[in-house]
């Protein structure tokens, strides 16, 4: 079964950009149908962030859309967020979760100064 | 865009059966929403239990179903056990691809 593990800066400054990697290990996600990003503020619930398809066909949650880019990278078996024009509203834990429910353990990102 | 609901709380006693439900703002959940529930214990990820609205994935237990009911989406817990307390979540998959999560049940083994 596919093992997914998020990696990336735990701090970002405001106004700046978020990146995030997710590396699947023990499996391949060429057979995913989908990869995707979701976010848990610090004592809420989930928020969906968006997909990228097998096909590298990419839907984001319209209260992103203009801030947010998934990517993959295939032959490195990982994908990736970007998220810019950040604040202290996009302080979460960042998970990355592929297609059929596999989840990574979670990135906690702050924003702050 | 859809809002998709859950019971904020719902209690169970050990063994017995509780039913969580995921409903949806534009009307009855179908298959083609695809739903996917989720259990999260405290400071731990989301876990998969259920996927394309009852598959059951190999590491959830086989108390745990999923289905359709009167235009929701619901999840079965049957014999509920102490380290069944824990947030469930349920998400649907709409057209264009977007996803909506619900906002959870906190459900207690008491």
């Amino acid at each position: 079964q596919v093992q997914l593990q998020e990696s990336g800066p735990g701090l970002v400054k405001p106004s700046g950009t978020l990146s995030l990697t997710c590396t699947a290990s023990a499996g391949s996600i060429s057979t995913s149908q989908w990869c995707s990003w979701v976010r848990q503020p610090p004592g809420k619930g989930l928020e969906w962030i968006g997909q990228i398809s097998q096909r590298g066909t990419t839907s984001y949650n319209p209260s992103l859309t203009s801030r947010v880019t998934i990517s993959v990278d295939k032959s490195k078996n990982q994908f990736s967020l970007t998220l810019t024009s950040v604040t202290a509203a996009d302080t979460a834990v960042y998970y990355c979760s592929s297609h059929p429910g596999y989840w990574g353990q979670g990135s906690l990102v702050t924003v702050s100064s | 865009q859809a809002v998709v609901t859950q019971e904020p709380s719902l209690a169970v006693s050990p063994g017995g059966t509780v039913t969580l439900t995921c409903g949806s703002s534009t009307g009855a959940v179908t298959s083609g929403h695809w739903t996917y529930w989720f259990q999260q214990r405290p400071g731990q990820a989301p876990r998969t239990l259920i996927y394309d609205t009852s598959s059951r994935h190999s590491w959830a237990p086989a108390r745990f179903s999923g289905s359709l009911l009167g235009g929701k989406a619901a999840l079965t817990l049957s014999g509920a056990q102490p380290e069944d307390e824990a947030d469930y979540y349920c998400c649907l998959y709409y057209s264009g691809g977007r996803v909506v999560f619900g906002g959870g049940t906190k459900l207690t083994v008491l």
